[in-house]
């Protein structure tokens, strides 16, 4: 594909709910990043997948969020039993290589807005 | 701790020129980037910088001092599709990136 594409773009949930957010990468990228990104502020690391290996999870803020790329294509970020905290805008970048080679630039999706009512 | 810091807006003029600064404070350095992002949209790269001095790319150019942790973005004959958000982002020790808040940047005729 051109890009790196998400969906949905834009998704409401109810306090509560659970949500599962979809990660296209670019073909053939290695390594695959979700970010968090709140209203004027920059985009803060959730997790880092080389290929299907989910090699830093450092950034989930809690055990209600999960990500798996199972196939180190397609990646998915669910988040269980929402809070109203959770709403920001989910950003997915993919790069090229593995081993989080520091010149590696990371393209990013366009992102889903999650807004927790 | 990790701090990043850009000015939170700035607004210049079409043609004019801009020099978007960020300072830095992080554990372990791996280099620099520069990203666009216009609201709504994704972030879009513009620049990586891991060794001191200017690189210059068509309109833009990036500065990088590492003694000062310091870096800036110049924006030449701005346009008025520039007119957005411009964030700075350090690679730390962990290869991970940490990001400023950004600098909206907006363009007046």
């Amino acid at each position: 594909g051109a890009g790196v594409s998400q969906s949905p773009r834009y998704k409401v949930a109810k306090r509560g709910q659970d949500v599962a957010l979809r990660c296209d990468p670019i073909s053939g990228h290695v390594s695959l990043f979700w970010y968090q990104q709140a209203l004027g502020q920059g985009p803060e690391f959730l997790t880092y997948f080389q290929n299907e290996a989910q090699l830093d999870k450092s950034g989930l803020p809690s055990d209600r969020f999960f990500a798996e790329r199972p196939e180190g294509s397609v990646s998915t970020l669910k988040i269980q039993r929402t809070q109203q905290e959770d709403s920001a805008v989910y950003l997915c970048a993919s790069s090229s290589r593995g081993g989080r080679t520091p010149s590696d630039t990371q393209y990013f999706g366009p992102g889903t807005r999650l807004t927790v009512l | 701790g990790q701090n990043i810091d850009q000015p939170t807006e700035m607004t210049a003029t079409e043609g004019a020129i801009v020099q978007i600064n960020c300072t830095y404070q992080t554990s372990g350095f791996n280099g620099l980037f520069w990203y666009q992002q216009h609201a709504g949209e994704a972030p879009t790269f513009l620049s990586y910088n891991v060794l001191d001095g200017l690189e210059e790319k068509g309109r833009f150019s990036s500065f990088l001092s590492r003694s000062k942790g310091y870096s800036y973005l110049l924006l030449k004959e701005l346009q008025m599709k520039d007119s957005a958000s411009y964030l700075c982002a350090t690679v730390d020790s962990n290869y991970q990136l940490i990001w400023g808040a950004g600098t909206k940047l907006i363009i007046k005729p």
